[in-house]
């Protein structure tokens, strides 16, 4: 069973330009979430998505945007980037997506975005 | 919102000891608690998780506890041996509208041979 796919692995961008990155889930899986990753805030969530629907978002300035297709495939986007911007990019897909809290996540390895 | 405090960040130990990481939370309502294992160049991987009306989960040589009168949850690890180095995350539900999870700082665990 093929596991989170994130594309690309790998990129360096300069400050100012966009970038949009690819997550592809689990099979069957309807929830795909997105978090950033630095050495100095750590795992941060910055939305997900459900059946296409943005249901939650994290404390991330508008630069930062998403969507979900209806293969529940998403996609990324950062405009205007910023040094700042340089971390880590997580997907994670979750099988039920149930708003309870009892969900297990599992994670892509990520995109790791460099910004000159 | 939920907070979640790790202790420590980082933690070094002989191949064979035991090792045991806690997280505190802020949100009374959280029901699940998982903990994440992270390896170099890799996502992180789920090991272990908890639900609110479990006190203590075991899994082979892994396990966590649960005092939520205190608001707090432990990873032990027994028998730690080099592949377990790696950076452990505790993390809670940021609420209950989705899958959002809020991560601790991270654990950076060493294990000597």
């Amino acid at each position: 069973k093929a596991g989170v796919t994130q594309t690309p692995r790998y990129l360096i961008k300069t400050r100012g330009q966009q970038v949009t990155l690819s997550c592809s889930p689990i099979s069957g899986h309807r929830s795909v979430s997105w978090y950033q990753q630095t050495p100095g805030q750590g795992l941060q969530f910055l939305f997900e998505y459900f059946s296409e629907t943005q249901r939650n978002k994290g404390n991330f300035p508008g630069r930062f945007s998403g969507r979900q297709f209806s293969n529940s495939r998403s996609e990324m986007n950062v405009s205007t980037l910023e040094l700042g911007d340089s971390a880590l990019y997580l997907c994670a897909s979750s099988r039920t997506g149930r708003p309870s809290g009892a969900n297990v996540l599992t994670f892509g390895a990520g995109s790791r975005l460099t910004v000159l | 919102g939920e907070n979640v405090e790790q202790h420590p960040s980082t933690l070094s130990v002989q191949e064979g000891d035991s090792a045991v990481i806690k997280c505190t939370y802020s949100d009374s309502a959280s029901n699940y608690f998982p903990w994440y294992k992270q390896e170099l160049g890799k996502g992180p991987q789920l090991i272990i998780d908890i639900r609110s009306n479990v006190g203590e989960k075991k899994d082979q040589r892994i396990a966590v506890t649960l005092n939520k009168t205190a608001k707090h949850f432990s990873l032990h690890i027994t028998e730690t041996q080099p592949e377990d180095s790696a950076v452990y995350f505790c993390a809670s539900p940021a609420n209950q509208a989705g899958t959002a999870l809020i991560f601790g700082k991270g654990t950076t665990l060493s294990v000597s041979s």
